[in-house]
């Protein structure tokens, strides 16, 4: 089961200028993770955002989370080559699967990030 | 700074072959699980473990086994390797299970022909 879903799947921008990638989520969460996967890399962690926080920064990443409508943002500005990479939103939760409950991350599938030079 | 070790890299297997992927961390996390990323799907949580001594199931359990003997270390064994079971695979640990960041290795890349 998906409990994060980023938009756009895929952008390509211009280096320079600004990326936004967005994610919803379908049930009350503890907090919101956003992840950066370079090509045929492990997952590094961004930012984390608390369910009682609004808007967190990191050098060029901002992330807003609005927990009324369930989705979160990342904004990337004045994007470099080096941004390029894919980029996940997790949520951290206690999920009930088929087979029974679990706790871990739940991923989004991703929106992969091109930057043109 | 190791952080997470995951050996090997690649890995080649026939149907019905049996395997294990290891999993090393050295930042005394308590946390520790193994997901798979397939194209499309993002990744998903196989097992996950609390402790030392303490494993569970996560979202896509079958065909794997996993144990924790010490807080370090945390390899998935693939008993009878099926096609379906190739994938990208990941292990994360984390100081503690929610309010964390986790940390990731850089993957196995796993083929079962």
């Amino acid at each position: 089961s998906q409990q994060g879903e980023e938009d756009p799947q895929a952008l390509s921008i211009q280096e320079g200028e600004n990326a936004t990638m967005n994610c919803s989520y379908k049930t009350s969460i503890n907090n919101l993770q956003w992840y950066r996967q370079n090509s045929g890399r492990g997952l590094v962690h961004l930012i984390l955002i608390r369910s009682n926080e609004r808007e967190k920064h990191s050098g060029r990443l901002r992330v807003t989370l609005d927990t009324s409508k369930k989705s979160s943002s990342l904004l990337i500005t004045a994007s470099r080559a080096a941004d390029t990479a894919s980029y996940f939103c997790a949520t951290d939760l206690f999920v009930m699967y088929s087979g029974g409950g679990a706790d871990g991350l739940t991923f989004g599938k991703g929106t992969h990030l091109i930057i043109q030079p | 700074n190791a952080g997470v070790t995951q050996t090997p890299k690649f890995q080649v297997l026939k149907t019905g072959q049996s395997m294990t992927l290891q999993c090393a961390q050295d930042m005394n996390h308590e946390y520790m699980s193994w997901y798979r990323q397939d194209p499309g799907m993002g990744l998903r949580l196989i097992h996950y473990s609390v402790g030392a001594g303490i494993t569970d199931q996560g979202e896509v359990p079958n065909g794997y086994n996993v144990s924790r003997s010490t807080t370090e270390d945390f390899p998935l064994r693939l008993e009878l390797a099926a096609p379906s079971q190739t994938s990208v695979y990941f292990c994360a640990s984390s100081r503690r299970r929610t309010n964390t960041e986790a940390f990731f290795g850089q993957g196995t890349r796993l083929t079962v022909v």
